[in-house]
């Protein structure tokens, strides 16, 4: 079973874009979680979905949002990018919420110039 | 709220020697724990987990962890380590029914040949 793809790998923006991140869960998953990994701030979550709705939310501005969609495939966007928010960005998958095993992508590393 | 520590930074071991990484939880019920590995520039990969029942969990990898409750502790092993092992360990916790990982500051693992 193929697991946790995030796309792109690599992303460079400049203050003020905006940048849309996605996220495909492992087969038959329906919740997926994202996380901000910093060198200062550790790793951190910033929402998650099921069934298409957000279920918790992080300590994080609004600039951060996300969406799923009805083959839980998942998106992340920021915008305005500041440059704190740099960082590597995960994306973890679950086949039901709470007490489950999440599964974590590669990561997508965002650069902001 | 509930939070995890992990007291060392940063651990080296020779490779062949025995290896202990300490993880406390605080949280006034049992919750769901978790230890996750990070190779540089890489996601994360699901060592072991303990959800209930046998207080000593295995794990991939030849790694295993016991949970006391007492101490509030769930702390990794591995009674010979590789070079490979060389990572950076993260433990982390759910609670209730969301699925937000909170996660320590990791210990960073340096083996020597």
């Amino acid at each position: 079973k193929a697991g946790v793809t995030q796309t792109p790998r690599y992303l460079i923006k400049t203050r003020g874009q905006q940048v849309t991140l996605s996220c495909s869960p492992i087969s038959g998953h329906r919740s997926v979680s994202w996380y901000q990994q910093t060198p200062g701030q550790g790793l951190q979550f910033l929402f998650e979905y099921f069934s298409e709705t957000q279920r918790n939310k992080g300590n994080f501005p609004g600039r951060f949002s996300g969406r799923q969609f009805s083959n839980s495939r998942s998106e992340m966007n920021v915008s305005t990018l500041e440059l704190g928010d740099s960082a590597l960005y995960l994306c973890a998958s679950s086949f039901k919420q709470g007490g489950d095993t999440q599964y974590f992508g590669p990561g997508t590393r965002l650069t902001v110039l | 709220a509930q939070s995890v520590t992990q007291p060392d930074i940063h651990i080296t071991v020779s490779e062949g020697a025995s290896l202990e990484l300490r993880c406390n939880y605080s949280y006034g019920a049992t919750p769901y724990l978790f230890w996750y590995v990070q190779s540089p520039g890489q996601g994360l990969q699901l060592l072991l987990k303990y959800f209930s029942g046998d207080t000593l969990v295995q794990g991939i990898k030849g790694f295993e962890a016991e949970f006391k409750r007492s101490q509030s502790s769930f702390n990794l092993r591995k009674p010979s380590v590789h070079w490979s092992d060389a990572a950076e360990y993260f433990c982390a916790v759910v609670t209730g029914t969301a699925s937000k990982l909170t996660f320590g500051t990791g210990t960073r693992l340096q083996v020597t040949l």
